[in-house]
């Protein structure tokens, strides 16, 4: 079964880190490229993050540049999103998605992650 | 950034009616629209792809249409399994924008 399972999420303070992480089975990772895309409790869907397929390139939603960083390992089928200096609006249920196409240009998400729950709270 | 504005963005409507939800870029995209439903607790589910493009396993009475700035996704008939939000998102260029949503609720 194709598959994604994010874990990592929790409670930290504001200015701290968390490093969420994606696990994929079912299929290979190093065929896609991926996403994290969040939802803020009571708000939409924002893209907050994209790698390609052999983390050569990555892209960040301007709200998390330079704080948040995407990186994988093909070879353990997994994907990370590295999250520091946090803030308190970076509260969010995280997910994974694996990319249909490139990493600028594609045709959508089309396999999820449940999603991992970052409060940033002090 | 592009920018995607949806309307409306909540909707009551019956079980067999048929709804209309529109998606407006700020800038021509192609046909690099999805469309994305969304259950409260469970992942988003791509619904169709490339505007018009039905994902496996979606019903048929689900359609996209629409090329350039306007989109629309219709439900031809809705099934009390269809309430839920509703998203469009570019995927012309990277940061991949959604609209804000359609809370689309029964009467």
């Amino acid at each position: 079964e194709v598959q994604l399972v994010d874990s990592g999420g929790g409670v930290v303070r504001p200015g701290g880190s968390l490093r969420l992480s994606c696990a994929a089975s079912g299929f290979g990772l190093d065929d896609y490229a991926m996403s994290w895309v969040r939802q803020v409790p009571g708000k939409g869907l924002e893209w907050v993050s994209g790698i390609n397929w052999n983390g050569g390139s990555t892209s960040y939603a301007d709200s998390v540049k330079g704080r948040f960083t995407t990186s994988r390992d093909n070879a353990k089928n997994s994907l990370y999103l590295q999250m520091n200096s946090l803030r308190a609006e970076d509260t969010a249920l995280y997910h994974c998605a694996r990319v249909v196409g490139d990493l600028r240009v594609n045709y959508g998400m089309d396999v999820w992650g449940q999603g991992t729950t970052v409060t940033v709270s002090s | 950034d592009i920018q995607m504005t949806q309307s409306p963005s909540s909707l009551s409507a019956s079980v067999g009616d048929r709804v209309t939800i529109t998606c407006r870029a700020s800038q021509s995209i192609g046909t690099y629209l999805n469309w994305y439903q969304h259950k409260p607790g469970k992942a988003p589910k791509l619904l169709v792809w490339a505007a018009s493009s039905l994902q496996r396993g979606v019903p048929l009475r689900f359609t996209g249409s629409g090329s350039g700035t306007d989109f629309t996704l219709t439900i031809s008939s809705l099934q009390p399994e269809d309430f839920a939000s509703y998203y469009c998102q570019q995927s012309y260029t990277s940061p991949g924008t959604f609209g804000q949503g359609t809370r689309l609720e029964i009467k």
